[in-house]
């Protein structure tokens, strides 16, 4: 495979549930990012990995947990979330982050009951 | 920190005529600025990249200018296809090294009528 490749592409949960979104990228880059895609807003960033990394936490609530085990994976973890986290979440990667391109996934479309 | 405006929001245009979509960005210091395009179901997909360092790039149908003086940049599409229409993002990226990240346009959605 190559590319930035997400799963799963679709996810629905209650509010009290604990799930996983998973990340691959097979670019050989070392910096990963996770962001949130809502309707009418712009993209949000919410987390960067720096080789392996967190080096940002743009105020994203607690009930999103991410993980880099290394920099070719990254996940995020969700518990307890609210209807307002229904969206889309697409992870990307780039080489370095001095303002270098950014290459998306197709995204997780997450519901939220 | 940055603030980036994109308009239109929506754009309708002939097969064959050209598509611009202009966006202004807040951060004088900002230095770096992509264009994705997002496909429905799928993650946006980098198009095209122009550096402060230089004023206009071209690839083929696409090409992108930039101003620094008015601090705003532009997305230029010429004889338009169907397979064009899709969502446009720009962004701006800081220049704080090391600490660089995207601030997103609201989105453009083009659509290129037969």
């Amino acid at each position: 495979e190559t590319g930035v490749t997400q799963t799963p592409r679709h996810l629905v949960m209650g509010m009290t549930n604990k799930k996983s979104l998973k990340c691959e990228q097979h670019l050989g880059h070392n910096a990963m990012y996770w962001y949130k895609q809502s309707a009418k807003k712009p993209l949000e960033l919410m987390f960067v990995y720096s080789l392996e990394e967190r080096v940002e936490n743009n105020s994203v609530p607690s009930r999103f947990s991410p993980e880099c085990p290394n920099s070719s994976h990254l996940f995020l973890h969700l518990h307890t979330l609210q209807p307002e986290d229904s969206a889309l979440y697409l992870c990307a990667s780039s080489q370095g982050r001095g303002n270098q391109p950014q290459h998306f996934g197709d995204g997780t479309r997450l519901s939220i009951l | 920190g940055e603030n980036v405006e994109q308009h239109p929001s929506t754009l309708s245009v002939q097969e064959g005529d050209s598509a611009v979509i202009k966006c202004t960005y807040s951060d004088s210091a900002s230095n770096y600025f992509p264009w994705y395009k997002q496909e429905l179901g799928k993650g946006p997909q980098l198009i095209i990249d122009i550096r402060s360092n230089v004023g206009e790039k071209k690839d083929q149908r696409i090409a992108v200018t930039l101003n620094k003086t008015a601090k705003h940049f532009s997305l230029h599409i010429t004889e338009t296809q169907p397979e064009d229409s899709a969502v446009y993002f720009c962004a701006a990226s800081s220049s704080n090294f090391g600490n660089e990240k995207l601030t997103f346009g609201t989105g453009t959605r083009l659509t290129i009528i037969p």
